[in-house]
């Protein structure tokens, strides 16, 4: 079974512009969540969403959103880019029951605002 | 808040050890607690996922502990090698929400 996949790998952009990311979950998985990860603040989690629907949210700002397709992709996007966005953007997926799953997280996009 | 804390943020070992690596959090009311391992520039792999019923949960060389009441986990190592260095992190799901809360990880070095 494919795992988690993520598009692109690596990303460059600069301030004030914006940036969408891709994530296709296993196979048969309806949970999609996005974390982002540097090294001043850690793992954190940016929003989940499970059949189409954001389910949860973390704290962060309107600048980030997030859609999920009926097929259960998802994209995640930034807008207004600031330096401090730079960071890897990983995507996990599960089955959807919530807090019983173990996540299965892909590769990550490595995103680098100059 | 949930807040999870790792100690030590770093470790090395020799080849061989059995070593333990900890995670701490403040707020016991959790539905799970699971172990991951992550490699440089890479996303993470889950190793071990134990629900808040559970005190237990073994992988082959790996076995997690869970004390709620302590608010403590452990992740067992035996006989560590080399492919096994790598950023552990602890991640805990609470109640309330089903937002994970990430430790910010134990990174491991195992020399030959």
């Amino acid at each position: 079974k494919a795992g988690v996949t993520q598009t692109p790998r690596y990303l460059i952009k600069t301030r004030g512009q914006q940036v969408t990311l891709s994530c296709s979950p296993i196979s048969g998985h309806r949970s999609v969540s996005w974390y982002q990860q540097t090294p001043g603040q850690g793992l954190q989690f940016l929003f989940e969403y499970f059949s189409e629907t954001q389910r949860n949210k973390g704290n962060f700002p309107g600048r980030f959103s997030g859609r999920q397709f009926s097929n259960s992709r998802s994209e995640m996007n930034v807008s207004t880019l600031e330096l401090g966005d730079s960071a890897l953007y990983l995507c996990a997926s599960s089955r959807g029951t919530e807090g019983l799953e173990t996540q299965y997280f892909g590769p990550g996009t490595r995103l680098l605002v100059l | 808040k949930q807040e999870v804390t790792q100690i030590p943020a770093a470790l090395s070992v020799p080849e061989g050890e059995n070593l333990v690596l900890n995670c701490s959090f403040t707020d016991s009311a959790i539905y799970n607690l699971q172990w991951f391992r992550q490699d440089p520039g890479k996303g993470l792999t889950s190793l071990l996922l134990i629900q808040s019923s559970q005190r237990e949960q073994t992988s082959g060389r790996l076995n997690a502990s869970l004390d709620k009441s302590s608010g403590r986990s452990t992740l067992y190592i035996a006989a560590s090698q080399p492919g096994d260095s790598a950023t552990y992190l602890c991640a805990v799901t609470s109640g309330g929400s089903y937002i994970p809360t990430f430790g910010r990880g134990t990174s491991l070095i195992v020399h030959p």
